[in-house]
């Protein structure tokens, strides 16, 4: 299975500043289908990019994906209080589907 | 308006089988492409993907689980029930359905999810 790798397990900064969460992907992940999701205590994932760049309806544009192959990153340009979270990434490539660990933004 | 929501118990013991009920609204798993999948998420750990069926029937389960699973389809009832046998104590986990719009798509929409704790 594609083992995802995420980093850093987690960052603690205020609001109005900036972050950058990793993705490393044991096996290339094709066709960039790459997601990330953010969650919050007592709720369900909430999908924010897929496809590694695009953002999904509804998600404020300070968040950001990028890269492909087997790395990608999720930028936050300014963080909001309602941004602090878990935010896991997953593909969506091969199966199994598989996620990864989570990045906590405290 | 998409929307799912998992019904079952919230409590088994260990051995029992364990029934989980996802029913949703907003889209038919008959239109092309269309997935749901189970997937579970232990206690501070990340979610784990379980199993899905597609728009045509096909089933697709977790192989480290697949002995253990079952998910079927009731598209009268906009329903998908997923079966695990033989429940542990590291079974115990919040269970969640969520929507692909394609065979190779991102959990566009989830449940509210169920937390089953598996205890005697």
């Amino acid at each position: 299975e594609n083992v995802l790798t995420q980093s850093p397990d987690t960052l603690s900064l205020s609001p109005g500043e900036g972050a950058t969460l990793s993705c490393r992907a044991s096996k290339t992940v094709g066709d960039n289908f790459l997601a990330w999701y953010q969650q919050k205590p007592g709720q369900a994932p909430r999908l924010l990019i897929y496809g590694a760049y695009s953002r999904a309806t509804g998600v404020p544009d300070r968040f950001r994906g990028g890269g492909s192959g087997s790395v990608f990153t999720l930028t936050i340009s300014r963080l909001e209080p309602e941004d602090f979270g878990v935010y896991y990434c997953q593909q969506y490539d091969r199966s199994p589907r598989t996620f990864g660990q989570g990045t906590k933004v405290e | 308006q998409v929307t799912l929501r998992e019904s079952g118990p919230a409590l088994v013991k260990p051995t029992q089988t364990l029934t989980l009920t996802c029913s949703f609204s907003g889209f038919s798993l008959t239109t092309s492409g269309m997935n749901v999948a189970w997937i579970r998420q232990p206690p501070g750990r990340a979610p784990e993907w379980l199993a899905r069926i597609d728009w045509e029937g096909d089933k697709f389960y977790s192989r480290s689980l697949e002995t253990r699973l079952a998910i079927s389809l009731d598209t009268t009832q906009n329903q998908v029930v997923l079966t695990v046998t033989d429940m542990d104590p590291t079974d115990t986990a919040t269970y969640f359905c969520a929507r692909t719009e394609y065979s190779r798509g991102p959990f566009d929409y989830w449940g509210q999810g169920m937390l089953v704790t598996v205890s005697s």
